[in-house]
């Protein structure tokens, strides 16, 4: 399996514009998680699916913010419209059921100018 | 919200010596795993305990967990270069929906 797949690696953006953020978790890993990260603020969970049902998004910054899940295979972060403090490394993982241990993927870093 | 706090925030040892990272945690767990993250990867889950296990082992990571105090800790025997990250702790809720919240880290550097 290639792991969670995340794209892109890099995004840099300018204020105002929307950005997308895309993740394919591992097949069969029923649970996929955004996680964003930053120094100030470590690592903080966004939202979570499970069964592509979000359960939890109150980890979502602002309305700014919107994530979607519509299938097993595919998740989207989106940001619109982007401002300079969004900027961090996102993170996607999934796991196989709830709670057990997760697997990430290599993060998007985005920049928001 | 950070429900774990790892002490200490940074570590710097010689290889070859011991390394021991604590987490202390303020609710009730289901269960409780470390991960470790290489600077500008992502995390890597090495080990899971559940509440109702003491201690737990996997090659040179030695787990240990005391629910009474709420606190866990992380040893790493031996250490090597390669040992190098930042570890965290994070802690599987009790809730149906077992939510894990990771910790603040700590960072650990081995000396060659």
């Amino acid at each position: 399996d290639a792991g969670v797949i995340q794209s892109p690696r890099h995004e840099v953006t300018e204020m105002g514009q929307e950005v997308t953020l895309r993740c394919k978790p591992i097949s069969g890993h029923n649970s996929l998680f955004w996680y964003r990260q930053t120094m100030m603020r470590g690592l903080e969970l966004l939202i979570y699916f499970n069964n592509n049902v979000p359960i939890d998004d109150s980890g979502m910054p602002e309305d700014r913010f919107s994530a979607k899940m519509p299938n097993a295979s595919f998740s989207t972060l989106k940001i619109q419209p982007s401002e300079p403090r969004d900027s961090a490394v996102y993170f996607c993982a999934s796991s196989l059921a709830l709670g057990g241990g997760y697997t990430f993927g290599s993060g998007t870093r985005l920049t928001v100018v | 919200s950070q429900q774990g706090e790892e002490d200490p925030q940074a570590l710097s040892i010689q290889e070859g010596e011991n390394a021991t990272m604590n987490c202390s945690y303020k609710t009730s767990i289901n269960n409780l795993q470390w991960y470790r993250q290489n600077s500008g990867r992502g995390l890597v889950h090495l080990i899971l305990i559940r509440s109702n296990e003491r201690e737990k082992h996997s090659g040179r990571l030695r787990v240990t967990l005391d629910t009474s105090k709420k606190s866990s800790s992380l040893l790493i025997t031996a250490s090597r270069a390669a040992d190098t990250a930042s570890y965290f702790c994070a802690t599987g809720d009790s809730g149906g929906y077992q939510k894990v919240t990771f910790g603040t880290g700590t960072k650990l550097q081995v000396i060659p």
